[in-house]
């Protein structure tokens, strides 16, 4: 079992819509970060969020963390072609020594 | 461009061989740390370097084992190769937490 569930695994949309991605775990996270990734390339951090509510914006991008720290979301306004790629999110947990634990990952694909 | 780089970027082996993995850590990165990530999966953490001593590690079985050298540089080994050990492997280094990632290793085990 995943210790912290993506949703949705595959997103397919037209340019110009909107979307969101979401990030769930039972346990409270010491931190949040979102990657991208793509084909044939490592991840690439997006942002980190630490504290219950927190929201930050990158460019068209929106982050929240949820209150409890359980839960986070991504938000893409107007989405281009080249927002296309695998989106992960990747949690930190006390109890396991901090380090990160990544979700399976929602692969995006936009068309224009 | 993140600095991190790992070689061999792709290699086949079969089962029950052995095989190594490097990575040359991003400068002033103290920290690496593996992952494995299989296709259509997110990475999951194999162990991670502090210092040259292993300071944590996932649950992967003994035959994942690493390295890391004085310079920060690391060594991923795994002995005894099976089908299902076909994967990416990333490397990524770090010094105040945030993580900075190499572009992997793919590994295809026949």
């Amino acid at each position: 079992t995943q210790l912290l569930e993506q949703s949705p695994q595959f997103l397919s949309i037209q340019e110009g819509e909107n979307l969101t991605v979401y990030c769930n775990s039972s346990s409270v996270f010491s931190s949040l970060q979102w990657y991208r990734q793509e084909p044939g390339e490592g991840p690439v951090l997006l942002v980190t969020v630490v504290t219950g509510g927190e929201v930050k914006k990158l460019k068209r991008l929106t982050f929240q963390f949820g209150d409890a720290r359980k839960d986070s979301s991504l938000h893409i306004t107007a989405a281009q072609p080249g927002d296309t790629g695998l989106y992960l999110c990747a949690g930190a947990y006390m109890e396991y020594g901090n380090k990160l634990v990544f979700g399976a990952g929602t692969i995006l694909r936009v068309k224009s | 461009e993140t600095g991190v780089t790992q070689s061999p970027t792709h290699l086949i082996k079969t089962r029950g061989q052995q095989v190594t993995l490097r990575c040359s850590s991003q400068s002033g990165h103290n920290t690496v740390s593996w992952y494995q990530q299989a296709l259509g999966q997110g990475p999951q953490f194999i162990f991670q370097y502090y210092r040259e001593e292993e300071n944590g590690r996932g649950n992967f079985p003994p035959r994942f084992s690493g390295l890391q050298f004085p310079n920060y540089s690391s060594e991923l080994n795994v002995n005894a190769l099976e089908l299902d050990d076909s994967a990416l492997y990333l490397c990524a280094s770090s010094s105040t937490g945030e993580l900075f990632f190499g572009e992997g290793s793919r590994l295809t085990v026949l």
